[in-house]
């Protein structure tokens, strides 16, 4: 199974900060990697698919980017609303897994 | 619209089973791969396993063979996810999830509310 390192695991960032989460894969994976959004109590919102690809209604200061084994999700200016935990996820082959999560926290 | 919608949560005893449903709704049921993930208190996400709706074929994670059992019923929309031998970190919450794909990636717009079960003696 393709494993994926996410890091930072946790961080703390002010409203306005530029904020950076990777993941690394196992094996390359392509593009076929996709970012969602969590918070307490409900499931997974998707942000980013295929690496790079904004989900419909996903604010514009989210992106994505990588390809191969290196993934990043960067948010532009973070948000009162972005304070919430991160997944990576494959979807290259069988079994799909995720990154262990970034807890973004208010500093 | 697009529309999951989870069974109640559960209590189970160790050593029975749980079979919770996921009602669909709002697009052709059969047109779309169904996913389980779960998710332990306090922990990450994980995946279970995948049915084709259609023709009813599924594929589990290693770590629930044997155990595991997805179905369907298609004239309901419904999804089902049974799991056996249940053990204490079995306690989880656990999702569906519709797969839509643009060619080769995929992902996962739509989303169950969740269903907890809880193992305990």
């Amino acid at each position: 199974a393709v494993q994926m390192t996410q890091s930072p695991s946790s961080l703390s960032a002010s409203v306005g900060d530029r904020v950076t989460i990777t993941c690394r894969a196992s094996q390359d994976i392509r593009n076929d990697l996709g970012w969602y959004q969590q918070k307490q109590g409900k499931a997974p919102k998707l942000l980013i698919y295929a690496a790079s690809t904004l989900h419909s209604g996903v604010p514009s200061r989210f992106s994505g980017s990588g390809s191969g084994t290196d993934f990043t999700l960067t948010i532009s200016s973070l948000q009162p609303e972005d304070f919430a935990t991160y997944y990576c996820l494959q979807d290259d082959n069988y079994p799909w897994t995720f990154g262990q999560g970034t807890r973004v926290e208010i500093k | 619209q697009v529309q999951l919608v989870q069974s109640g949560a559960e209590v189970k005893k160790p050593g029975a089973s749980v079979k919770i449903s996921c009602q669909a709704s709002g697009y052709a049921f059969p047109a779309y791969y169904l996913h389980w993930v779960r998710q332990a208190p306090g922990q990450g996400l994980e995946w279970m396993g995948i049915i084709n709706p259609s023709g009813g074929s599924a594929t589990y994670a290693q770590t629930f063979q044997g155990r595991l059992t997805i179905t369907r019923d298609t004239s309901t929309s419904t999804l089902y996810m049974e799991l056996s031998s249940l053990r204490s970190d079995d306690t989880a919450v656990y999702f569906c999830a519709r797969r839509d794909c643009i060619g080769s990636p995929c992902y996962f717009a739509y989303w169950g509310q969740g269903t907890l079960v809880t193992v305990s003696s």
